[in-house]
C-alpha cells in the first residue's frame, strides 16, 4: 500500500455542485495532515490543516476518520475558481520536519 | 521579498550537463526545503535545512545531487551530469522556523529542468 493514494480523477462538475474527494494514508500512527491546492503549473498552496476529526473552512470542510485511515475533503457550491489539483499531504514521521509525503493529487474541473 | 523566488523559472540542458537552480526564501524563514515534482505526480521531499545547517538529504536521488545554503539565507541546488530522468519541477519552500511538521509550507514557483 502506498504511504498516501488518492483517485487522480478527473472530477467534472457543474458550478455549484458538491464534491469530495477522498485520501487513504498507510502510518497509523499519523496524527496530522494536510490539504494542498496546486493550480495547473503554479505551486501548491497550504488549503486546509486536519489535528483532530476535522476543520471546516467556509465552503471547505476536511474529515478524519481514523478508524479506516482516510481522510477527506468536501467542497459546497463549487466555483469556476476551485478548478485545480487537490493534494493530500502526510508528514513523513520517520523523516526530519518538513519532510512531507504528498499524494498525486485529484484533479477538479468545474464547469460553467 | 513578498515570496519564494527562484530561479531560473525554465532551463533546458543537454543529457551530461551540470545545472544549478536558485531559491531565494521569505525573509527571515529559517527552514528551507527542495521537493521534486514529475509530470502527473506529487511532490517528492529532497532535502532540509534549518538556517546553513543541511539536517536531511535523505530524499537527494543519487550522489548527483547537492544542495547548499552556506549564510542561511539563499539555497543551490546543484544536480550534476543530468541525466532524462531528472527532468522534472523543482521546488523550494520554506518555513518560518522549525515547524515544518505542521505543514505551512511556502513554496515558490518551481524551476522546471527538461533534460534533452
Amino acid at each position: 500500500r502506498k504511504e498516501v493514494e488518492q483517485d487522480p480523477g478527473p472530477f467534472n462538475v457543474p458550478e455549484g455542485a458538491t464534491v469530495a474527494f477522498n485520501c487513504t494514508y498507510s502510518n497509523s500512527a499519523s496524527q496530522s495532515f494536510f490539504w494542498y491546492r496546486q493550480d495547473c503549473r503554479k505551486e501548491p498552496k497550504l488549503l486546509m490543516s486536519v489535528y483532530s476529526s476535522g476543520n471546516e473552512d467556509g465552503r471547505f470542510t476536511a474529515q478524519l476518520n481514523r478508524a479506516s485511515q482516510y481522510i477527506s475533503l468536501l467542497i459546497r457550491d463549487s466555483k469556476l475558481s476551485d478548478s485545480a489539483t487537490y493534494l493530500c499531504v502526510v508528514p513523513n514521521y520517520g523523516g526530519s520536519q518538513g519532510n512531507l509525503i504528498f499524494g498525486k493529487g485529484t484533479k477538479l474541473s468545474v464547469k460553467p | 521579498g513578498a515570496g519564494v523566488s527562484q530561479s531560473p523559472r525554465y532551463k533546458v540542458a543537454k543529457r551530461g550537463q551540470d545545472v544549478a537552480l536558485r531559491c531565494d526564501p521569505i525573509s527571515g524563514h529559517v527552514s528551507l526545503f527542495w521537493y521534486q515534482q514529475a509530470l502527473g505526480q506529487g511532490p517528492e521531499f529532497l532535502t532540509y535545512f534549518q538556517n546553513e545547517a543541511q539536517l536531511d538529504k535523505s530524499g537527494l536521488p543519487s550522489d548527483r545531487f547537492f544542495a547548499e545554503r552556506p549564510e542561511g539565507s539563499v539555497s543551490t541546488l546543484k544536480i550534476q551530469r543530468t541525466q532524462q530522468e531528472d527532468s522534472a519541477v523543482y521546488l523550494c519552500a520554506s518555513s518560518l522556523d522549525n515547524r515544518g511538521n505542521t505543514g505551512e509550507l511556502f513554496f515558490g514557483e518551481g524551476s522546471r529542468l527538461t533534460v534533452l
